[in-house]
């Protein structure tokens, strides 16, 4: 089944402590990207990839880092989470120039305390 | 960068009842789908639809790309099509390709 595999599911965390949410794809999508939503801001963009160790800032990127190693994988690292990351993060994937629509990951709602 | 604007922002039904969700948004895109976001977070892809007309069951979508906007309909709906509906559009801003999403439809569907 093609689908994108995002884990945990639910985290809660504490201040500082350094966490990598796992992304992963089966269908050899070349671009990748990142989402958090947040109450009453919507769905925004953290960072992209579009290809294998090529990444870039989205609308969001403070505080987070990502990398992509190999081009099923796309992980996004909080070095020193803070409560203000608190959220509904996404993982989402596609061909290049979204043919065909982007595919969600399920969700990862984390919790900074 | 592209506005998507949605309406309505909420609606109530009583089951079995049909409706029609909007969006519009501001300018030419490569990329038009619409997800249904459940109660438990998940977003559903519902539509990937850049223009023309798809149905899926009691969905249906229509994009009239030339006229920027997309419809949403769901017939005879019942209590689990209930949730928040996104449109979301796609096209090349910046450099960066991605998706722009609505504030959403919330929809209520009592039995």
């Amino acid at each position: 089944e093609a689908q994108v595999t995002q884990n945990p599911r639910y985290l809660i965390t504490v201040t500082g402590k350094k966490l990598t949410v796992t992304c992963s794809q089966n269908m050899n999508h070349e671009y990748m990207s990142w989402y958090r939503q947040d109450p009453g801001l919507g769905l925004r963009q953290i960072y992209y990839s579009m290809n294998v160790e090529v990444t870039d800032k989205g609308d969001v990127p403070e505080g987070y880092k990502v990398s992509r190693k190999e081009k099923r994988n796309f992980p996004l690292i909080l070095e020193s989470p803070s409560p203000n990351q608190t959220s509904l993060y996404f993982c989402a994937s596609s061909t290049r120039q979204g043919l065909y629509g982007y595919t969600f990951g399920s969700g990862t709602r984390l919790t900074v305390v | 960068g592209i506005q998507v604007e949605q309406s309505p922002p909420d609606l109530i039904l009583q089951e079995g009842a049909n409706s029609t969700l909007r969006c519009n948004f501001s300018d030419s895109v490569n990329n038009l789908q619409w997800f249904h976001q459940n109660p438990w977070g998940q977003l559903i892809n519902l539509f990937y639809i850049p223009s023309g007309t798809k149905q899926n069951g009691r969905l249906s979508a229509t994009t009239v790309a030339t006229e920027r906007y997309s419809l949403l309909y769901i017939s005879s709906s019942q209590t689990t099509d209930s949730g928040v509906y996104f449109c979301a559009v796609g096209g090349r801003q910046g450099g960066s390709e991605k998706l722009v999403f609505g504030k959403g439809t919330k929809l209520t569907v009592n039995p």
